[in-house]
């Protein structure tokens, strides 16, 4: 079965430090890839996706950045922190075809301060 | 374009109380609609999904059926229990790469 891993749970940094955030997917090949911000209370807002290793799309013109070096692998980075950027994190996955559910990870919590 | 419009929460019953919160959305075509729960501190689950018009996604003692004459999508309990205190986002997923949420309803139940 698939599984998605996503690290670390939890994250205090400081403003203008950098950020890397990762996830993995375990048991498919091939898979979209999807970054999600949730702010507290909020909704949920794409940050980027990927289907395939190299490629990027990016939703929202930010300070964040992602990349895809491995076909199941999915990163979020930041040069230097805002504290805009706190929020809870999402990476989820999903298959080809419009009826394919997203299947998220347990998210990161990140507190700017 | 694609759009997701949900009720307004937060929604608070008593345990073995009716839920029901409303979903409709806009899209061309043929999208698929899902249901997903998110208890305090996890990533989204996805609860139930329906693929084409008249369809019953069930799961867990809820239900919503995909009607394209009304553009909805309601789901639907018959006796919610504490447990199901979670954020419920409604969703679409049409031709292309996204997924569209509607914002999330907040559902509280109380012993």
């Amino acid at each position: 079965s698939q599984t998605i891993h996503q690290w670390p749970a939890t994250l205090v940094q400081p403003v203008g430090s950098p950020l890397s955030l990762e996830c993995t997917v375990e048991g498919t090949s091939n898979p979209n890839l999807y970054w999600y911000r949730q702010a507290a209370g909020r909704g949920l807002q794409l940050l980027f996706y990927s289907v395939g290793i190299g490629q990027i799309s990016s939703e929202v013109p930010q300070n964040l950045s992602a990349s895809r070096p491995q076909d199941r692998q999915f990163i979020l980075s930041s040069k230097k922190l805002l504290l805009s950027d706190s929020g809870f994190y999402l990476c989820a996955w999903r298959g080809t075809g419009v009826s394919s559910p997203l299947h998220f990870g347990n998210g990161t919590r990140l507190t700017v301060t | 374009g694609n759009s997701v419009t949900q009720m307004e929460g937060p929604v608070t019953l008593s345990e073995e109380a009716f839920l029901t919160i409303n979903c409709t959305y806009t899209a061309t075509g043929y999208p698929s609609l899902f249901w997903y729960v998110q208890y305090p501190g996890e990533g989204l689950q996805l609860l139930l999904k329906a693929t084409k018009a008249d369809d019953k996604g069930s799961n867990k003692g809820f239900e919503a059926t995909y009607r394209k004459e009304t553009t909805s999508f309601h789901l639907e309990k018959g006796s919610v229990q504490v447990s199901d205190s979670a954020v419920y986002f409604c969703a679409l997923s049409n031709t292309g790469n996204q997924f569209y949420f509607g914002t999330g309803t907040s559902l509280t139940v109380i012993p």
